[in-house]
């Protein structure tokens, strides 16, 4: 499976949008991008998934470039309660899914 | 409609000792998948039960092992325990050959901690 690179941390203003990228450049075709976060000593949360085409949900928006080697997550009002752990994830249909370090968002009141 | 759970919450068990950990699915998978997440770190992928067999494993010693019940319920043994051990243990679950692309829904986890 494809290999993510991730900031290791970002702050975000309260009520603003943020966005978290992900760099993915061996990515295949086959291979799908999720993400997920984790608040503090919980098990981590999905929050979106996508092929090739952007994404929306009621939690975020996925944009993936047109060569698929990098991808960003939006929230669009950050909130005290977005602060979490976020984690990119590139993988292939029934594979094991591979959590790296992730980005650290802080969320400032 | 129940999501993953985990038994039990917290564990203390010292170096030596053997320990088992267990994972109901959320209602309609049919997969279970365990992680380890050491302090500071991201979940690291221990194996994937389905159908009751080992389907896809990490790179973690044979102390670490696996059951899944025709329930679709999980345990995780680890034997042997280590100070290095100590980690939340996570469960996932999820619907492998479904219609929809599969998502893992994760438990709360369990904490282990080896003395």
């Amino acid at each position: 499976d494809a290999k993510t690179t991730q900031p290791p941390s970002m702050d975000c203003a309260e009520g603003r949008a943020a966005n978290l990228p992900c760099n993915h450049s061996t990515i295949s075709g086959n291979e799908y991008v999720y993400w997920y976060r984790q608040i503090h000593s919980q098990g981590p949360q999905y929050i979106i998934h996508g092929l090739k085409n952007n994404e929306t949900n009621e939690m975020a928006s996925l944009i993936i470039t047109e060569d698929r080697k990098s991808s960003t997550l939006i929230l669009p009002h950050a909130t005290l309660r977005d602060t979490a752990v976020y984690y990119c994830i590139v993988t292939r249909a029934g594979n094991q899914f591979y959590f790296g370090t992730g980005t650290s968002l802080t969320v400032i009141p | 409609d129940a999501g993953v759970t985990q038994s039990p919450t917290h564990l203390i068990k010292t170096r030596g000792q053997q320990v088992t950990l267990r994972c109901s699915p959320k209602s309609g998978h049919d997969t279970v998948s365990w992680y380890q997440q050491a302090l500071g770190q991201g979940p690291q992928f221990i194996f994937q039960y389905y159908e009751e067999e080992e389907r896809q494993r990490g790179n973690f010693p044979d102390r670490f092992s696996g059951h899944q019940f025709p329930n679709y319920s999980s345990e995780l043994n680890v034997n042997a325990l280590l100070l290095g051990d100590s980690a939340l243990y996570l469960c996932a679950s999820s619907r492998l050959g479904g219609a929809e692309v599969e998502k893992l829904f994760f438990g709360s986890g369990t904490q282990l901690s080896v003395l």
